[in-house]
């Protein structure tokens, strides 16, 4: 089915672990996106990619990286990760044009993270 | 970026037609007004967008205020798979980014 896969969907990590969010799609998106949803909260933008070849940072960048590895994947790292980053984080990709605004975002199932 | 302001949460009866009101008196002439809702423990979902006029789909429609400082999301007969975090959220077609920022939405239960 067509959508956006994000694995793995639940990771437990000590604190001072590293690892690498992976998020692919398969609709000829050009923007991708990662979020974070803290319990109870709405979600928060970390990263995004208008156009493969570019990222730029969101509301709540510090604590990581992303490399936009080709137009369909986007990958989210955390170099150490501490207990803040335990969080359901959430990867969408949009299709883009002139006229931005008027293009649904695509969203992933989510990856369960919990730094102990 | 323009905010939005939403009721926590609502309450509706299964079959019901649901109103959702979402504010956003700062809204400039380039945002348009979109819609998602987040079941419980899935990723958010698109309902609908709109500019100026109102729209409908198979899921929902949206009716803006002529002003364009409110708009409504209607169910028009909900159903118990409607419960979920419904977030109204502002788009700005001037941005070449694109990005959607979340505010807290509204939960919306539905009774049976």
């Amino acid at each position: 089915n067509a959508g956006v896969t994000q694995t793995p969907k639940f990771q437990v990590l000590k604190t001072g672990q590293s690892m690498t969010l992976q998020c692919a799609q398969d609709m000829n998106h050009n923007s991708m996106y990662w979020y974070r949803q803290d319990p109870g909260m709405g979600l928060r933008l970390i990263y995004y990619s208008a156009s493969e070849g570019t990222t730029d940072k969101g509301e709540v960048p510090n604590g990581y990286n992303v490399s936009r590895l080709n137009k369909r994947e986007f990958s989210l790292r955390l170099e150490s990760a501490a207990p803040s980053q335990t969080s359901v984080y959430f990867c969408a990709s949009s299709e883009a044009g002139a006229d931005l605004s008027n293009y649904g975002y695509t969203f992933g199932s989510g990856t369960r993270l919990t730094v102990v | 970026d323009a905010k939005t302001t939403q009721p926590n949460s609502m309450e509706s009866n299964e079959e019901e037609p649901v109103h959702l009101p979402c504010n956003h008196s700062t809204i400039s002439g380039t945002d348009y007004i979109h819609w998602y809702r987040q079941l419980p423990s899935q990723g958010p979902e698109y309902v609908i967008h709109g500019l100026t006029s109102n729209v409908n789909n198979r899921m929902a429609s949206l009716a803006i205020a002529e002003d364009r400082k409110s708009s409504t999301l209607i169910l028009h007969r909900a159903t118990l798979r409607d419960a979920a975090v419904y977030y109204c959220i502002l788009r700005d077609v001037a941005s070449n980014t694109g990005k959607l920022i979340f505010g807290q939405g509204t939960t919306l239960q539905v009774k049976p």
